[in-house]
This record gives structure tokens, sequence and C-alpha cells, in this order.
């Protein structure tokens, strides 16, 4: 199976301030169509999973242009430029080209 | 406006079955990939099983086959998991996810204990 890895596991940020994270998958996510299969989800507490990216640095409908998505190959990145209250939750990177399809092991964001 | 409404789910106790079913709407369902996830307590989230648009193939995480199917009813825009031999280890919250995860369900939470 592929194994996605994400870091940091937890992520205290100051309101205003950035948050970075990274998801490491253990193959390559690149599909012989020349796309690649790297989603980024938000599951705010007490909520179901909601998808933030798709395709490595697409932003779903409705989701504020201060998350961004980037990364190539086996290296990716989620980035919040100026972290509201409503980003507390567990972030949670997906690869979907390999199955079975897995996640990485989510990280938790809070407020410090 | 998109909707995943998933049923089903209760307290079985070990070795009992469960189905779960997930009505579907305001998307061409004939036409999306499905899926089941998973999510134990206060765990992350396992891929469970998914659905080719017409029900031609299905695929498992390796640890499930033989005791869940996947299957669907175009016909009535409904995705099923049919659930035997469970285990404790299969309680969680299953979610029934569109195509990529661009939608997902509340969610139907599934208890095995005695």
């Amino acid at each position: 199976d592929v194994v996605m890895t994400q870091s940091p596991l937890s992520l205290p940020v100051t309101l205003g301030q950035p948050a970075s994270i990274s998801c490491r998958s253990s193959q390559s996510l690149v599909y012989s169509d020349g796309n690649t299969y790297l989603n980024w989800f938000q599951q705010r507490p007490g909520q179901s999973p909601r998808r933030l990216i798709y395709k490595v640095s697409n932003r779903d409908s409705g989701v504020p242009d201060r998350f961004s998505g980037s990364g190539s190959g086996t290296d990716f990145t989620l980035k919040i430029s100026r972290v509201e209250a409503e980003d507390v939750g567990v972030y949670y990177c997906m690869q979907h080209i390999h199955w079975p399809h897995t996640f990485g092991q989510g990280t938790k964001l809070e407020i410090k | 406006e998109v909707q995943l409404v998933e049923s089903g789910g209760g307290l079985v106790q070990p070795g009992g079955s469960l189905r779960l079913s997930c009505a579907a709407s305001g998307f061409t369902f004939n036409t999306s990939w499905m899926y089941w996830v998973r999510q134990a307590p206060g765990k992350g989230l396992e891929w469970v099983a998914n659905i080719k648009p017409d029900g031609s193939d299905s695929y498992y995480v390796d640890s499930l086959k033989g005791r869940f199917t996947i299957s669907r009813d175009n016909a009535k825009n409904s995705l099923y998991l049919q659930m035997n031999s469970l285990r404790a280890e299969d309680t969680a919250v299953y979610y029934c996810v569109r195509d990529g995860g661009q939608q997902w369900g509340q969610g139907t939470l599934v208890t095995v204990s005695s």
C-alpha cells in the first residue's frame, strides 16, 4: 500500500499567522494521464470531512483563497496564508491513484 | 444541492451483519465512482471500498475482502455496504463518499459490541 506521511501531526498556530502541512507519499502519485491525484481534506470537530484541494493545487468551490496546495511527484504541501478560528480541525492528505486509496495520519491544527 | 444520506448503522453483536445504505441526490449518480470510508472513534480516515459507475467492478481494502460487499442501484440513486462477520475493530463512523472525496455524507455509526 502507498504510505502517506504527514508532518507535523500537531500544529499550534497564532491567529493571523501562516501554517504549512507536509504530505509525502511512498510512491509517485502521477498517473499516466499526466494528472497527480493528491487531495486535501479538512475535518472540523464533529463534522464530516470536506475536500479543500484536488489534484494537488485546485481549490474546491467555496474554499477560501487563503488555502493553497502545491507539490509534485511524492512531496506535497498545504498552506494557509493567515489562520482563522474556523480553520481549527484535522487536515488529511489522500492519494487516489493507487489501490487501496490511502490517507495521511492527519494533522491537528489548533489556535495557540 | 448535492446530498449523500447514510442509514443503517447501529449496535450489532460480534459476528453479526449490517447493511448500510446511502441515498444520493443533486448529481448524476450513474456516472460517479462511489466509495465507503470509515473512521474509528478518535482515529483517522480509512478507505473501505469503491465501485465503478455502472457497478461492474469494485475494490476493497485487503483486510475486509470477503466480509464486506459494496453495491449500487443506479435506478434508485443508492449505494450499499453489506457487512458480515463483524468484529469489534469494525466499530466506526461509515461515510458515503462521491468520486475523489468531493462530497461526503454525514456518516452512520456502526458499533460492534456484545
